[in-house]
């Protein structure tokens, strides 16, 4: 089992509406999560974190942790094309001392 | 420096020839990452520091690959005898590492490396 999975994608959605992205991982003790955005071309930026269950929000995006079914998403509300990126799910490891490991990414493409 | 800095930018080098990456990290993070990224492919983890030490080298493709870090902070990537699969962006990346509650990892723009 892979410790960080994501499905590829493409997740397709239209202008406006909401994008629903998920990663599962596999340490229990993971205590970090993270998401990222890349552009075509462009290196991993981070978007948003978060640590404890439940849902954090910023802006347009809302990060869910749900640490006893081990999953975290992240909600895009009022997407825009501008959103269309891979999203990569990171999560830290707590072998190899916090080691941060990233899930393969969802590729989103948002249509006007 | 304010970010994670990458030289050089671009790299062409000839098939079987070395080559050295270097990575200068966020002043003060701990942990260090390389990552390489084939055209329209996901992250492929190389090797993660902590400190000077390297904890997980699992990633590296083969014993023509090896980095190095000094002094806790500039990491170096050398490839060896390289070949046309090595083309690729190298990507570094650091955190501040051992405490679950500052370890999220900032990238550099990375190395492009076209082997011809």
């Amino acid at each position: 089992q892979k410790e960080v999975e994501q499905n590829s994608g493409p997740l397709s959605v239209p202008e406006g509406a909401i994008a629903s992205l998920n990663c599962t991982y596999s340490d229990r003790g993971s205590q970090s999560f993270f998401w990222y955005r890349q552009y075509s071309g462009k290196s991993p930026e981070l978007i948003m974190f978060i640590y404890s269950n439940g849902d954090k929000e910023d802006g347009r995006f809302t990060a869910q942790l749900n640490k006893a079914s081990q999953y975290v998403s992240l909600l895009i509300r009022d997407s825009q094309p501008s959103d269309s990126a891979t999203y990569l799910c990171a999560v830290n490891i707590q072998e190899y001392g916090n080691k941060l490991v990233f899930g393969a990414g969802t590729i989103l493409r948002v249509k006007s | 420096g304010a970010g994670v800095s990458q030289s050089p930018s671009n790299k062409v080098t000839e098939k079987g020839k070395d080559v050295e990456l270097r990575c200068d990290p966020i002043s003060g993070h701990t942990a260090l990452y390389w990552y390489r990224q084939s055209l329209g492919q996901g992250l492929e983890f190389l090797i993660y520091f902590q400190g000077n030490s390297a904890p997980d080298k699992s990633g590296l493709p083969s014993d023509r690959f090896s980095a190095e870090r000094t002094g806790g902070s500039v990491s170096t990537l050398t490839i060896q005898r390289t070949q046309q699969e090595d083309s690729a962006v190298y990507l570094c990346a650091s955190s501040g590492g051992e405490f679950y509650l500052n370890t999220e990892a900032f990238f550099g723009q990375g190395t492009r490396l076209t082997v011809v």
